[in-house]
């Protein structure tokens, strides 16, 4: 299976400042029809994960434009413009071009 | 609007079988666009992909190798709802259950989820 690596696992951050997340795959995303399958969930305490962006890159309906995904390949990353406090939880991202699909292991986002 | 909506018990017995329905408002258990799917959580194995159902023609079902031999996935049309059926539990099967819907070609781009259940596995 392919290996879905998050880093980092705790990222203290700043309200008001900037956060970044990466994930790494342990082989390519590009899917034989030209897409890459790379899903970021959000989690905050108790709720279910939601998710925020598809596609690498493709932001969700009703998620606030300061969150952003980007990359390719093998690399990916989200990134946070300015952190708000209904941001803390834990952000996951999936795999979804290879079979089965994988998630991260997660990466919590704490003051 | 979808909403999934899931019931079962919270405790299980270490051999019997997890029992967790999910009930769908908003869209069809037999669309042929979309697919459902359990997901599991748990500190130990993180976010776990379970299975799958669809319907495109015929049912099909899809299973996670970890847990391919014990598991079963099943749609009921009458109720509008699919049902997890996990047999032989042990305690390591203890984690939050999630059913949720992904669409045909969005390749695991999970867009609605159940609330999640509890369920731990314990004499």
């Amino acid at each position: 299976d392919v290996v879905v690596t998050q880093s980092p696992l705790s990222l203290p951050v700043t309200l008001g400042q900037p956060a970044s997340i990466s994930c790494r795959s342990s082989q390519s995303l590009l899917y034989s029809d030209g897409n890459t399958y790379l899903t970021w969930f959000q989690q905050r305490p108790g709720q279910s994960p939601r998710r925020l962006i598809y596609k690498v890159s493709h932001r969700d309906s009703g998620v606030p434009d300061r969150f952003s995904g980007s990359g390719s390949g093998t690399d990916f990353t989200l990134k946070i413009t300015r952190v708000e406090a209904e941001d803390l939880g834990v952000y996951y991202c999936l795999q979804g071009s290879h079979w089965p699909p994988i998630f991260g292991g997660g990466t919590k986002l704490e003051i | 609007q979808v909403r999934l909506q899931q019931s079962g018990p919270g405790l299980v017995k270490p051999s019997q079988t997890l029992s967790l329905t999910c009930a769908i408002s908003g869209d069809s258990v037999s669309s042929n666009s979309v697919i459902w799917n359990w997901i599991r959580q748990s500190p130990s194995r993180g976010l776990e992909w379970l299975g799958r159902t669809y319907y495109k023609s015929r049912w099909h079902y899809d299973y996670a190798r970890s847990v391919e031999s014990r598991i079963t996935i099943s749609p009921d049309t009458t109720k509008n709802q699919f049902s997890l059926q996990l047999h032989s539990v042990t305690p390591d099967d203890t984690a939050v259950y999630y059913c949720a819907r992904d669409v045909h070609g969005t390749y695991g781009s999970y867009d609605f989820w159940g609330q999640g259940t509890l369920v731990t596995v314990a004499s």
